[in-house]
Parts: structure tokens; sequence; C-alpha cells
């Protein structure tokens, strides 16, 4: 069975700084999807940004990009120039490829905190 | 376009209740999803519902049972609610299928036993 572990149960970082949060998994898949999900105060869950195992390109969204590292089964989440509204819990995911088998594994989440 | 909708949203039950958390979706997705959200755990999966008549077993199933009525709905019935079962519960979709497809989730019900 597939693992997320997020190490950071908090982090905090000063309002326009850059922050990385960290997430490691572990699988015998070689292929799969990796997802960064944020959850705000309001508790919707909202898709930050997704990586396909067999791009080797780092996926990028705005502000948000990932550091995608297959061989150490790593997958951190980078935000630049933060903002007061990039405050929430964020979740790292995992997810199959198999044809059935579209569930998400979540790991224990980061709560981001952003200083004015 | 409601996209997943949950109710109720808050519910408080004494121990041995009874109740249904009802989820829909309006995008005609295939599959669908019950989640459950405990401090410090991260989101588990309870049920899920591959495609309109199939459900499946998740990682935390025991205590729940869960209905695909139809393609848009997709009930997680609580027999007999226990203080362990106090939680935030999603109920999620997607389109299902080969290739990607993003999880779109409801709002989430807070659950509180008593």
């Amino acid at each position: 069975a597939q693992t997320v572990t997020q190490s950071q149960p908090e982090m905090s970082v000063q309002e326009a700084e850059t922050v990385t949060l960290s997430c490691t998994y572990d699988t015998s898949e070689s292929d799969y999807y990796l997802f960064w999900y944020k959850q705000p105060p309001s508790r919707q869950m909202i898709l930050v940004i997704r990586q396909e195992a067999y791009k080797q390109q780092n996926a990028t969204e705005n502000r948000f990009s990932v550091n995608f590292q297959k061989a150490a089964k790593s997958f951190s989440l980078k935000i630049s120039d933060s903002q007061l509204g990039d405050a929430a819990m964020y979740f790292c995911a995992y997810r199959s490829v198999v044809l059935g088998a579209q569930k998400l594994v979540f790991g224990q989440g980061t709560r981001l905190t952003i200083n004015p | 376009n409601a996209g997943v909708t949950q109710t109720p949203k808050f519910q408080v039950l004494k121990t041995g209740q009874s109740m249904t958390l009802q989820c829909a979706q309006d995008m005609n997705h295939n599959s669908m999803y019950w989640y459950r959200q405990d401090p410090g755990m991260g989101l588990r999966l309870i049920y899920y519902s591959a495609s309109e008549g199939t459900t499946d077993k998740g990682e935390v199933p025991n205590g729940y049972n869960v209905s695909r009525l139809n393609k848009r709905e997709f009930s997680l019935r609580l027999e007999s609610a226990a203080p362990s079962q106090t939680s935030v519960y999603f109920c999620a979709s997607s389109g299902g299928g080969e290739g990607y497809n993003e999880q779109f989730f409801g709002p989430g019900t807070r659950l509180t036993v008593l």
C-alpha cells in the first residue's frame, strides 16, 4: 500500500518570502500522480498543483512550483512571494494510475502561517 | 452548476444513534468517494464507488455503509454512531476511467458523536 508522509506539522513564513513544504511517499508503482491540496479555514479542498510521475519536468502554477525527485520519492512544494491568502493547511496526496483505483492517499498535512 | 454538495453541514449525535450523510454531484462523474478528516491525520478513504452499481472499501470502512443510489448520489450511513466517528466527512467525485481526472470535493460535514 502507498503511504505519504509530511514531516512538517507547521511552517511559517514572512509575507513576500519563499517557503518550501516537504513530502515523501512510498510506492512500488512506476507511474502515478502526485498532488498538493490547499485547505483554508473554510475547509474546502482546493487543488494547487499536480505532477505526473512519467514527466521529468517539474510542474508550475503561477507562484507555486514543485521539486519532484522520483528516485528519492520526494515531492516538495515551493510557494514564492507568499501572500496572506496562502495561509492554510496543505496536503500532499498520491494517486495510482491503475484503472478503478483513483482514490487519493493523503499525508498528514502542514499548517502554513503567513506573517505580515 | 453546484459541483459536489453535502448535507447536512453539521450534526451532533448521541452514541448509538444512526444517520445518513448525503452527497450529490452534478458533473456527470462516474466515481465518488467518502473520506474522513481527523486532526493530524489528513484525509482517509472510507468507501468509494468507481462507477454506478459498484462500491469498495477504503482504508477505514469499519462502522460505515454506503449506497450508490444512482450516478449522482452516494450516501454514507452510520448505523450505530460511536465517539471515535467524530470527524469531518468529505465527499468527492471524479470522472473515472483512464487518464487523469481531477477529484472535486464537497464542503464537508462536521459530525460530533457524544
